[in-house]
């Protein structure tokens, strides 16, 4: 069974570029949430999305979009970067409903350079 | 809005010593709390859930505890090893709303041989 995929696994932009990373829920999970890793620093969140709706969202700017798909899968689209966009996006996947309810798992992150 | 904080910031042991990682959260309703691990530029690997009802869990050599009312949760490392070697970080999820976990900066652990 396929944990939480991501791709791709490190990229390299130049600021006012924009970038689309991308996510695959394990298999089942219907919720899908970004968070942001600075260097040194925790993760923070992004946005979640359920039934292909952004379901909730952190304090990020607007220039922070996403998409989730009819098969759960998601992107996270960055427009007009700034070199503090740097970071670890992680992927999180997890189920609306179960025993669990909730609980995420993450993928291994894509690691995104702002030069 | 919640915090979490976690102490040490940094922490270098022996191989085979017993040590507790801390971690404090400012608001005491929370749902579930979690203790992952981060090996250097890799993802996060869940350790320990701690479902509201608990009060404890353990994984072989790892326990982790919280307490709600005072908010506070330790993770317990039994005899250390140097594949223990990572930095563990702590994420509480809200009572309401949805699976948004609000995460501590993490404890960075190092394990000599």
């Amino acid at each position: 069974d396929a944990g939480v995929t991501q791709s791709p696994t490190h990229l390299i932009k130049t600021r006012g570029q924009q970038v689309t990373l991308r996510c695959s829920p394990k298999s089942g999970h219907d919720t899908v949430s970004w968070y942001q890793q600075a260097l040194g620093q925790g993760p923070q969140f992004i946005f979640q999305y359920y039934e292909e709706e952004e379901r909730q969202r952190g304090n990020f700017p607007d220039r922070f979009s996403g998409h989730q798909f009819p098969n759960y899968s998601s992107e996270l689209n960055v427009n007009a970067l700034l070199l503090g966009d740097s970071a670890l996006y992680l992927c999180a996947s997890s189920f609306a409903s179960g025993g669990r309810a909730g609980e995420l798992f993450f993928g291994e992150g894509s690691r995104l350079t702002v030069l | 809005k919640q915090e979490v904080t976690q102490i040490p910031a940094a922490l270098s042991v022996p191989e085979g010593e017993n040590l507790v990682l801390n971690c404090s959260f400012t608001d005491s309703a929370i749902y579930n709390l979690q203790w992952f691990r981060q090996d250097p530029g890799k993802g996060l690997t869940s350790l320990l859930l701690i479902q509201s009802s608990q009060r404890e869990q353990t994984s072989g050599r790892l326990n982790a505890s919280l307490d709600k009312s005072s908010g506070r949760s330790t993770l317990y490392i039994a005899a250390s090893q140097p594949g223990d070697s990572a930095t563990y970080l702590c994420a509480v999820y809200p009572y309401s709303g949805y699976s948004t976990l609000t995460f501590g900066k993490g404890t960075m652990l190092l394990v000599s041989p």
